[in-house]
């Protein structure tokens, strides 16, 4: 079993339309969490950081922690075009380590 | 916020030649560093971390070398590079239970 696991997509989500990202983690002790949206050829950049159980809103993205189920995800409200990318999860435990999903390939269709 | 300077965007070296990425840091002081690679359409693969200047952690075995002389200084070595090198190499920087901010990255070739 993969410490953070993401689908690999792709993901196919017509514009305008909320993107669903989903992510598990296998270590109850992770304490951070974070989604970042990588384009191909470029270097990932954070969307969203969550510490604690429930919603977290940002614009157009809420992100979503339940530490119950290990389980956190990424919802894009009325999806670009420009949201076409992979996103990244990755999940921090103790003072440096952070686990990276493999990540999930997002294609918004116009 | 951090700011990650990381250098050349893109490098073509032949078989066997060394190798020296650079990675320099502003906006924080004793910052973890973290240099990662990335073969194309896979996730990111942790090479080196260090946690203070000096202290260098590998996560797998490999042809490659990574140093910290300084506290925003992140080095990533080879002597002799291989083909398998290849790849996309970036360096991250990160406080304590915090994001990470990553540099551009280099896209390396070897030929």
């Amino acid at each position: 079993q993969k410490e953070v696991e993401q689908n690999s997509g792709p993901l196919s989500v017509p514009e305008g339309a909320i993107a669903s990202l989903n992510c598990t983690y296998s270590d109850r002790v992770s304490q951070s969490f974070f989604w970042y949206r990588q384009y191909s050829g470029k270097s990932p950049e954070l969307i969203m950081s969550i510490y604690s159980n429930g919603d977290k809103e940002d614009g157009r993205f809420t992100a979503q922690l339940n530490k119950a189920s290990q389980y956190v995800s990424l919802l894009i409200r009325d999806s670009q075009p420009s949201d076409s990318a992979t996103y990244l999860c990755a999940v921090g435990r103790g003072n440096y380590q952070l686990i990276w999903g493999a990540g999930t390939k997002l294609i918004i269709k116009p | 916020s951090q700011t990650i300077h990381q250098w050349p965007a893109t490098l073509v070296q032949p078989v066997g030649s060394p190798l020296s990425l650079e990675c320099t840091v502003e906006g924080t002081s004793n910052p973890n560093l973290y240099w990662y690679r990335q073969a194309a359409g896979r996730g990111l693969q942790l090479l080196f971390y260090s946690v203070g200047i000096g202290q260098i952690s590998s996560e797998v075995p490999q042809n490659l070398s990574a140093s910290r002389p300084q506290d925003r200084q992140f080095i990533l070595s080879s002597k002799k590079l291989l083909l398998s090198d290849s790849g996309f190499y970036l360096c991250a920087s990160r406080d304590l239970n915090t994001e990470a901010f990553f540099g551009q990255g280099t896209r390396l070739t070897v030929v």
